[in-house]
């Protein structure tokens, strides 16, 4: 199975700062990697797919980098609503597999 | 709007056995390919299981293999997801999610939690 690699696994940020969160895998998954938030007893909400297309509706803060191996997620100015989980997930192949996640707190 | 709401979750005893169904609506059912997820307490997300839109093709996480069988009906317009032999291990909130190639899992349920204890 594909791992996937996933940091930090926690950070302390502020509002407004900018804060990235990077995954690897560990074999090329071209760019058939998404970004998934998660807020406590919710469901993963979709923010990124295909490594750097943002999906409808997600704001323009967020950003998807990366191919092959090396993917990140960026939010260029953190605001309150963003501090959750956030996961990342390969779909190249079966089974499907996510990074550990990575909390986003207040500083 | 696309829905997926899962139903069947409960307490079970270790061994026992339990049927979760994902019930689907505002899109055309038999045209993507579903999956289950599950997120045991405090920790991250895992993939369960696949079933392609026509039911002939299954993959499973090698945790559940032999113990779950996931299965659709697309005249209800329905996820099922057959879990046998169940362990304190399977004890999380267990999410139906739609998946096409290009996005990945685009839209999941609200999740229906399983516990598993004595």
């Amino acid at each position: 199975a594909i791992q996937m690699t996933q940091s930090p696994s926690s950070l302390s940020a502020s509002v407004g700062d900018r804060v990235t969160i990077t995954c690897r895998a560990s074999q090329d998954i071209g760019n058939d990697l998404a970004w998934y938030q998660q807020k406590s007893g919710k469901a993963p909400r979709l923010l990124i797919y295909a490594a750097s297309s943002l999906q409808s509706g997600v704001p323009s803060r967020f950003s998807g980098s990366g191919s092959g191996t090396d993917f990140a997620l960026t939010i260029s100015s953190l605001q309150p609503e963003d501090f959750a989980t956030y996961y990342c997930l390969q779909h190249y192949l079966y089974p499907r597999t996510l990074g550990q996640g990575t909390k986003v707190e207040f500083k | 709007q696309v829905q997926l709401v899962e139903s069947g979750g409960g307490l079970v005893r270790p061994g026992g056995s339990l049927r979760l169904s994902c019930a689907a609506s505002g899109f055309r059912f038999s045209e993507y390919y579903m999956s289950w997820m599950r997120q045991a307490p405090g920790k991250g997300l895992e993939w369960v299981s696949y079933i392609s839109r026509s039911g002939s093709s299954t993959y499973y996480a090698d945790s559940v293999k032999g113990r779950f069988t996931i299965s659709r009906d697309s005249a209800q317009k329905s996820l099922y997801l057959e879990m046998n032999s169940l362990t304190d291990e399977d004890t999380a909130v267990y999410y139906c999610a739609r998946e096409t190639v290009t996005v990945g899992f685009e839209y999941w349920g609200q999740g229906t939690r399983v516990t598993v204890s004595s």
